[in-house]
């Protein structure tokens, strides 16, 4: 079964350290979100793009976060400087450019300390 | 933005039917999803419905949408041990390919 590969699965960080998620799509998706979930707030959408564009990053933190696709096999977001409350599971999602074919990644678990 | 609405917990008897609710918050959404996490895991699609549709069955799942009242439904039937998990109602937003997802029904079904 094609899956979203996300690297690293677990990442322990000190506060004020910089922190890089990867996730590689589904081949053909043309279309990758990120989206943060936690036990207060439940899923957020942090950013998504489409076509290697972004579309929408209004749910970041801009002064801290930043997400770029370098090329359609990669994605990636990017916490400089990292706080404690960024401790969260981070997923990547990819579709193919429908309505119905998001398929998440495993996840990569945050926690800043 | 708003809240999609779902309660926290559900128990159910292994054999029995579950039936976990959602209320969603955009009457334009043309498709709706029902996702299953499992523990240390990503979100599973489960099944998804378009707005045109009143119902769909799918083997042991069934997802009931009233429109009007902007009420979607997962029922699963003979429910098993294996389906205890947390399960997410989600809604595309008005942008067209982003999810808004409720905060999750914790599944428990106990033997």
């Amino acid at each position: 079964d094609a899956r979203v590969t996300q690297t690293p699965r677990h990442k322990v960080t000190e506060m004020g350290q910089e922190v890089t998620m990867r996730c590689q799509p589904i081949l053909g998706h043309n279309t990758v979100f990120w989206y943060r979930q936690t036990m207060m707030q439940g899923l957020e959408l942090l950013a998504y793009f489409r076509n290697r564009a972004p579309l929408d990053d209004s749910g970041m933190p801009k002064d801290r976060f930043s997400a770029e696709m370098p090329d359609a096999t990669l994605a990636t977001l990017k916490i400089q400087p990292s706080e404690p409350r960024d401790s969260a599971v981070y997923f990547c999602a990819s579709n193919p450019g429908t309505n119905y074919g998001y398929t998440f990644g495993s996840g990569t678990r945050l926690t800043v300390v | 933005g708003e809240d999609v609405e779902q309660s926290l917990f559900l128990s159910v008897r292994e054999g029995d039917s579950s039936v976990i609710n959602c209320t969603y918050t955009d009457s334009s959404s043309t498709y709706l999803y029902w996702y299953k996490q499992e523990p240390g895991a990503g979100l599973q699609l489960l099944t998804y419905i378009f707005s045109n549709m009143d119902m769909k069955q799918d083997q042991r799942l069934t997802v009931l949408l009233n429109k009007k009242d902007k009420h979607l439904s997962l029922r699963i039937a003979d429910t098993q041990t294996g389906d205890s998990a947390i399960y997410f109602c989600a809604e595309i937003v008005n942008s067209g390919y982003a999810l808004n997802f409720g905060k999750g029904t914790s599944l428990l079904v106990t033997p």
